[in-house]
Order: structure tokens, then sequence, then C-alpha cells
């Protein structure tokens, strides 16, 4: 059990539709990063957060957004949706942004139809 | 960019074979180097990490040598168990700046009792 959850587990949105993905870190972790896993493929990096403020950023387009609460917890937020997007989410907390362990939760499956 | 490729194709073999998943990556400076396993319906678990050239890491019976001179991190089990199967990924993390992770696409091994 790492501590990570993520919430919904599953999620069915249209095309064009907005999204929000929800992620509970680990206790005493202050760094959240999502990542994108489309089926078959490996994770990409989608951004971090690290004590609130977004610490870099991978190869996604803006309609990708997140936030970092005071308390550490994250949300990934996706507007105008394409049948692309259709894939699993995954949240990965860590302590820091240096040389630690990133414990990830189950993930959020999002379809697109 | 930093990259991480690996074998094609998903992996069958017998309960108590050798297994090998070959692992390859392409990087600046000297990255930190993950097996990941990811069980059906779950998210990612770290399975073991090497930081530095020449170091083995190892745990439930896998191992991977970082090998710098050829910039793998082959992943060996001696005597795999139906237990065993599921997906996994190699992935590598810059010793600086966020830690972010770059993952390969994923191996689905599947043992057959």
């Amino acid at each position: 059990e790492t501590g990570v959850t993520q919430s919904p587990t599953h999620l069915i949105k249209t095309r064009g539709q907005q999204v929000t993905l929800r992620c509970s870190s680990q206790s005493g972790h202050n760094t959240v990063s999502w990542y994108q896993q489309a089926l078959g493929q490996g994770p990409q990096f989608i951004f971090q957060y690290y004590r609130e403020e977004e610490n870099g950023r991978g190869n996604f387009p803006p309609r990708f957004s997140g936030l970092q609460f005071p308390n550490y917890s994250s949300e990934l937020n996706v507007n105008a949706l394409e049948l692309d997007d259709s894939a699993l989410y995954l949240c990965a907390s860590s302590l820091g942004v240096g040389n630690t362990e990133a414990f990830f939760g189950q993930g959020t499956r999002l379809t697109v139809v | 960019g930093d990259s991480v490729t690996q074998m094609e194709g998903p992996v069958t073999l017998s309960e108590e074979a050798f297994l090998t998943i070959n692992c390859t990556y392409t990087a600046t400076g000297y990255p930190s180097l993950f097996w990941y396993v990811q069980y059906p319906g779950e998210g990612l678990q770290l399975l073991l990490k090497a930081t530095k050239a020449d170091d083995k890491g190892s745990n439930k019976g896998f191992e991977a040598t970082y090998r710098k001179e050829t910039t793998s991190f082959h992943l060996e089990k001696g005597s795999v168990q139906v237990s065993d199967s599921a997906v996994y990924f190699c992935a590598l993390r810059r010793q600086e700046g966020n830690n972010r992770l770059a993952f390969g696409k994923g191996n689905q091994v599947v043992v057959i009792p």
C-alpha cells in the first residue's frame, strides 16, 4: 500500500468535454507528478508540482493543466478532450524533487468517446 | 533527449525458466535506472534500482546491473513463477532538476504453469 490515492478509478467522457482527475499524495510528500499511459505504451511525463508550483512539464499541450493544494493533493485538468486522450493517468508522489523514490497510485482510466 | 528502449514484443515462458528483458538507454550525464512492474489493473511498483555505474539492483529474485559502457540495464530472474506475470518497465531519471522518469514501452511477461 503506497498511500497514493486517485479518483475516480474509471471515467467516460465525450470529445470536447473537460475532465478533472484527483490525486492524494502519500503522507508527508510535497511533490506530485502526473503521467499519461496510453494502451500498450510506457507512461509519459505530463508535469510535476512541488510545493504548489509547477516544476517541469513534458511535451503536452496547454489544455493539460494542473494544481497542487496546500495539503499537497493535486488535480489534473484536461480541456477540449480528444479521442487520443484516452489513457491511464498515473499520479506519483515523492518527498522533494531530488533523488527520492516516487510512489504511484493505481491510476484513473479515462475513455473519451 | 533522454530515452529508454526495451526489446520488442511480449515474453512468454514456462514456470522456472530463466527470464531476461533487455533495456538500453540514452541520456546525458549519469542517470539513475529503474525497473517498475505493473500488475493487471494496478499502478506501477518499483521493483529495483541502481544509481551509478556497476551498481546491481536486486529484489524478489530479480537483478539488473547498471552498465555504463553499453548503456544497458537488463533485467534477469533465474526461475520465474506464475505470479511474476505482469508488465515490466525500464526507466531512467536524471540526477539534476526535477525527478521526472522517462519510461520504455514495457514488456508483457506471461508465465505458463
